[in-house]
């Protein structure tokens, strides 16, 4: 069992629905981050929040809005996606930055 | 710069036999040297992670050896079994860019029984 806890696990939606993905830590982790992840490849970076405040937004399309209401949760709003959007998307969590980045199971999405 | 090669792409051991999967990088402020190990349909499980005060770390049957002055590190799996057939990511982070973890491109470990 994963220390970071993503749902849904599953997700499909159309290119006009609005959507949120929900990330949950209890480490006391004060970094949080969405990645995006295609089938055969490494994990990608969109986002990076330290201390709750945005600290890199790695030129993510806007219809991805990234939120963090406090230090245990992180959130990824959709809106209006494309197909190529569909992925797994992966939460991590971190003590601080440098430190060893734990991983939730993620939330595999399918854009019709 | 912010490159971290890794290689093979894939790799076929026998059970009990060892796997060796190498990474190369170029930035020389990296100093957190993590490997990652993922199963189909889960997310990347944290295995070992080296920093470069070292140059060997065990953890059971999971080796990582570290070559500073080759910028290179590697993950050894001694007695391989079929249950570590997964793919396995290094990666690497430091510096300037002590946020972003810098994936290599994956490992596709099969280990036959």
């Amino acid at each position: 069992d994963t220390e970071v806890t993503q749902t849904p696990k599953h997700l499909v939606m159309g290119m006009t629905n609005k959507k949120s993905l929900k990330c949950e830590q209890h480490m006391g982790h004060r970094a949080m981050y969405w990645y995006k992840q295609k089938a055969k490849k490494p994990p990608e970076l969109m986002f990076v929040y330290s201390y709750e405040k945005l600290s890199i937004n790695e030129s993510v399309p806007s219809r991805f809005s990234p939120e963090c209401p406090n230090s245990s949760l992180l959130n990824l709003h959709l809106h209006a996606l494309q197909p190529e959007d569909s992925a797994l998307y992966l939460c991590a969590s971190s003590r601080t930055f440098n430190q060893p980045q734990h991983f939730g199971d993620g939330t595999r999405l399918s854009i019709l | 710069q912010q490159q971290v090669k890794q290689s093979p792409q894939s790799l076929i051991v026998q059970k009990g036999g060892i796997s060796i999967i190498n990474c190369a990088y170029e930035n020389t402020a990296f100093d957190y040297f993590p490997w990652y190990q993922q199963f189909p349909g889960k997310g990347p499980a944290l295995l070992i992670a080296i920093r470069p005060d070292v140059s060997e770390k065990k953890e059971g049957r999971f080796t990582i050896s570290f070559n500073k002055s080759a910028k290179q590190f590697s993950l050894h799996i001694m007695d391989s079994q079929p249950g570590d057939s997964a793919t396995y990511f290094c990666a690497a982070s430091g510096g300037q860019g002590a946020q972003k973890l810098v994936f290599g491109q994956g490992t596709r470990l099969t280990i036959n029984p």
